[in-house]
């Protein structure tokens, strides 16, 4: 379901560290999934997608995992810089529903140079 | 490719009148748009998807008498806030959906911050 009204939770790294963000989705028939970067006042960038016959998606310093069992996405980030600061959202889509995003609650990466 | 324009980036509008957004899908045709809202701190919470030369289909809870949804071509949706008032003050951002296309998946445009004094 979706998360309105929750405020997000933070995580904050150092630079040159690793970043694990976690996310619970909800509807075990979803999909698809992307994992979005946005910026204050900025609309949401797509970083990497995963569909649900995968369990592991790799590109260019990020990881995307996939745990159907538990309903759980996470998004790694290797040797966080200054520029991934920004808030992740994690969005699920049902192939079924008219192909509609639904975005997860979000966490803000805050990196310490 | 894939781009998304969304205009305004900001409006500030008085009380009671009514404020359009524009959604362009640039370099592809969107068989589906969707609009969202955005306040701060929080996610982005689905309003409507339109498709184009249908009505849209709204979310519960969502107003379609307040937030009129128009998908005039596959490269056009506007929203319109009618009789806006301070609580509509929010981000809204569209998206752009084009079915088949290689990460054509879900395109954003840059959001629109409202007003409303």
């Amino acid at each position: 379901g979706e998360s309105v009204g929750l405020h997000l939770p933070t995580l904050s790294v150092q630079e040159g560290d690793n970043s694990i963000i976690n996310c619970a989705y909800s509807n075990s028939a979803s999909d698809y999934f992307i994992w979005y970067k946005q910026e204050s006042g900025k609309g949401p960038q797509f970083i990497i997608d995963i569909r649900s016959n995968m369990d592991k998606r790799q590109g260019q310093r990020v990881t995307v995992l996939l745990n159907k069992t538990v309903k759980h996405l996470s998004l790694q980030i290797a040797a966080t810089q200054p520029g991934d600061s920004a808030v992740y959202f994690c969005a699920e889509n049902i192939d079924n529903q008219g192909g509609k995003l639904i975005f997860g609650q979000g966490t803000e990466l805050s990196v310490k140079p | 490719g894939a781009v998304v324009s969304q205009h305004p980036s900001w409006v500030i509008c008085k009380s009671g009148t009514s404020v359009k957004i524009e959604c362009r899908s640039l370099d592809f045709q969107a068989t589906t748009m969707f609009w969202y809202r955005q306040f701060p701190k929080q996610s982005l919470m689905l309003m409507a998807t339109s498709n184009e030369g249908s009505k849209a289909t709204y979310e519960q809870g969502v107003e379609k008498d307040k937030f009129l949804i128009n998908h005039a071509s596959l490269t056009l949706s506007t929203l319109t806030v009618t009789s806006a008032h301070p609580e509509d003050s929010s981000f809204y951002i569209c998206s752009a959906h084009a079915q088949g296309g290689v990460n054509y998946g879900y395109t954003f445009g840059s959001g629109t911050r409202l007003t409303v004094v």
